[in-house]
């Protein structure tokens, strides 16, 4: 069973610029979780989305948005990036609310 | 909101000295997850506990609920070079808002 999957693994881009970054979920799983891990801060909870809803939101300013398409893969938007958005980006899925996630191999963005 | 604060932030051993990890919560918790990151890794599952009291454990690691499913604990016993990494704890809430809070994790160094 393949596991869940991102892209593009490396991302580089300009103070200013949007980056978007993908995630598909363990086939069967409805629920995705974004996750932002910046160098000595742990995993700060970004976005959930279950059965193409946004069911929560952690603390991130509105530039950072997303959506889940009806296949349960999602995408991760962040516009205008800032110089303090350089983290790597973890995307998690689960059978189902409650359940155990599972993590991707995350997303590396740089932003210069 | 919920808290979630995890201790030591760093651990040096060396190897075959044993280990432990704590994580105590804000609020009471519906569960508690524990997961593993090798260096350069993304998180990785490790075990999930329900019940009040409840000790699990997978070989050399035992994990602790406490009865007031505040806090949990991660003991690993005659560490190895394997071992190392960063150990989080996320406590969930439960119901409602949904959502993993993730400690900041301790991160676990093996002298050989």
């Amino acid at each position: 069973e393949a596991g869940v999957t991102q892209s593009p693994t490396h991302l580089i881009k300009t103070r200013g610029q949007q980056a978007t970054l993908r995630c598909s979920p363990i086939s069967g799983h409805t629920s995705v979780y974004w996750y932002q891990q910046a160098l000595g801060l742990g995993l700060q909870f970004l976005l959930w989305y279950d059965e193409g809803e946004e069911r929560n939101r952690g603390n991130f300013p509105p530039r950072f948005s997303g959506r889940q398409f009806p296949n349960y893969s999602s995408e991760l938007n962040v516009n205008a990036l800032e110089l303090e958005d350089s983290a790597l980006y973890l995307c998690a899925s689960s059978l189902a609310v409650g359940e155990t996630q599972y993590f991707g191999p995350g997303t590396r963005l740089l932003v210069l | 909101g919920q808290q979630v604060m995890q201790i030591p932030q760093y651990q040096h051993v060396q190897e075959g000295e044993d280990f432990t990890t704590y994580c105590n919560s804000s609020t009471t918790l519906s569960n508690i997850q524990w997961y593993k990151q090798r260096p350069g890794g993304h998180p990785v599952f490790l075990i999930q506990l329900v019940k009040s009291g409840e000790v699990k454990k997978q070989k050399r690691l035992t994990f602790q609920f406490g009865e007031a499913k505040k806090n949990s604990s991660l003991h690993i016993t005659a560490t190895q070079t394997t071992d190392v990494g960063t150990y989080f704890c996320a406590g969930s809430s439960g119901a409602g808002s949904y959502q993993l809070t993730f400690g900041k994790g301790t991160k676990l160094s093996v002298i050989p």
